[in-house]
């Protein structure tokens, strides 16, 4: 799978946007950018994915530049308990692979909305 | 609905002895991965199921882990001979089939004295 790679840590003021980048210049056409957050002490928590198009949905919405290096979540009005670490994973759907769908985590990016 | 539930929550062991952790994936979901979690690091893979069999189980640190899907549904991570090393949150997701999105568990924060 391919590696990402994210700023280690960002602010945000409650209210307003948390644009949250990454960086994955090796991902395969095939390769999915999922992000998922972990709020301390919990599991992590699904928040969007996407393969060549822009999503959106009730959390956040996932922008994809053309050439696939690179992306950007998006929360739109960030709140306080939206502070998580925010994981930014490509997964191969390739059923004839081998990874099976495993996620590979790298370090995050903690992320701390103050009031 | 029901979210994936691991127990227990905290488990406390001393060097040497042998634990369960157990996971309860969402119903219907064939596909169940077990993660580690180290004190500020992200999740590591261990183990995946389809069903009850094992696919692959690379992730594995050693022959002291072992896991088993027996009917296709609950699992339960098995550690042999604990030791310090192997202190850790132990996550379990779940999803429809392989390469769905994956639901996780809370966690099992695994401390070996």
């Amino acid at each position: 799978d391919a590696k990402t790679t994210q700023p280690t840590s960002m602010d945000c003021a409650e209210g307003r946007a948390a644009n949250l980048p990454c960086n994955h210049s090796t991902i395969s056409g095939n390769e999915y950018v999922y992000w998922y957050r972990q709020i301390h002490s919990q599991g992590p928590q699904y928040i969007i994915h996407g393969l060549k198009n822009n999503e959106t949905n009730e959390m956040a919405s996932l922008i994809i530049t053309e050439d696939r290096k690179s992306s950007t979540l998006i929360l739109p009005h960030a709140t306080l308990r939206d502070t998580a670490v925010y994981y930014c994973i490509v997964s191969s759907p390739n059923a004839g692979g081998t990874s099976y769908g495993k996620l590979t985590f790298g370090q995050g990016t903690i992320l701390t909305v103050h009031p | 609905g029901a979210g994936v539930s691991q127990t227990p929550s905290n488990k406390v062991t001393e060097k040497g002895k042998y634990v369960e952790l157990r996971c309860d994936p969402i119903s219907g979901h064939t596909a169940l991965y077990w993660y580690r979690q180290s004190l500020g690091q992200g999740p590591e893979f261990l183990i995946y199921f389809q069903g009850t069999g094992a696919a692959d189980d690379s992730g594995l640190p050693n022959d002291r882990f072992f896991a088993v899907r027996p009917e296709g549904s609950v699992s339960t991570l098995k550690i042999q001979r604990t030791e310090r090393g192997d202190s850790a949150v132990y996550l379990c997701a779940s999803s429809l089939g392989a390469f769905s999105t994956q639901y996780f568990g809370p966690g099992t924060r695994l401390t070996v004295l």
